[in-house]
């Protein structure tokens, strides 16, 4: 079974700076996605960022970017310039090719202070 | 932008009570899901429903719960007998199609649930 590890249940930064949100995983599939999901005090779970397995090019949004490691089985999400909307609770999560089950992380709580 | 839709944002029941969580995927998506997020916990997997039937559930996904799509547009999650210990939010999502599993689920606000 795979398995999502996020190590830092809480992190902050200051406005404008940079940060860098942790996750590990556990698969023993080739080809797969990994998702890094914002959810803010309203609780809705919004999609910020998407990565496909088979593609070596770490995947960029504006602001955010992840850092894909495949042999490591590493997915950092790096936030630039931070702003204050930014602050929210982060869930990396996965989803192999032929599932449909996403399975996530125990999510990182990010503050920003102004 | 087409959003997912749930009903109601919040549910208080009695335990033993049956609930009925309701949700209005975005139209032209094929594939919908449950999963739940007990209070400080992470998000978990509870089904997949595609062409009018189950496609996947977890071991969470007991004989307590059930899933129907009983017109065109609402998908709905029922709990037969609630526990105390089925206290969560309850988050609807859909995806366009399977595809290839990079389809991005779009997730719905949520249904906090209280059983007292």
């Amino acid at each position: 079974a795979q398995t999502v590890t996020q190590s830092q249940p809480e992190m902050s930064v200051q406005e404008a700076e940079t940060v860098t949100l942790s996750c590990t995983y556990d698969t023993s599939e080739s080809d797969y996605y990994l998702f890094w999901y914002k959810q803010p005090p309203s609780r809705q779970m919004i999609l910020v960022i998407r990565q496909e397995a088979y593609k070596q090019q770490n995947a960029t949004e504006n602001r955010f970017s992840v850092n894909f490691q495949k042999a490591a089985k590493s997915f950092s999400l790096k936030i630039s310039d931070s702003q204050l909307g930014d602050a929210a609770m982060y869930f990396c999560a996965y989803r192999g090719n032929a599932g449909n089950m996403l399975t996530f992380g125990g999510g990182t709580r990010l503050m920003v202070k102004p | 932008e087409p959003e997912v839709t749930q009903t109601p944002s919040h549910q208080v029941t009695q335990m033993g009570q049956e609930v009925i969580l309701r949700c209005v995927p975005i139209s032209n998506h094929l594939y919908f899901y449950w999963y739940r997020q007990i209070l400080g916990q992470k998000v978990e997997f509870l089904v997949s429903f595609y062409n009018n039937e189950i496609s996947e559930k977890s071991e969470i996904f007991d004989d307590q719960f059930s899933v129907e799509r009983p017109d065109g547009s609402n998908f709905t999650l029922k709990i037969r007998s609630t526990k105390l210990e089925d206290s969560a939010m309850y988050f609807c999502a859909s995806s366009p199609g399977q595809g290839t599993g990079g389809s991005p689920l779009h997730f719905g606000n949520g249904t906090r649930l209280t059983v007292t």
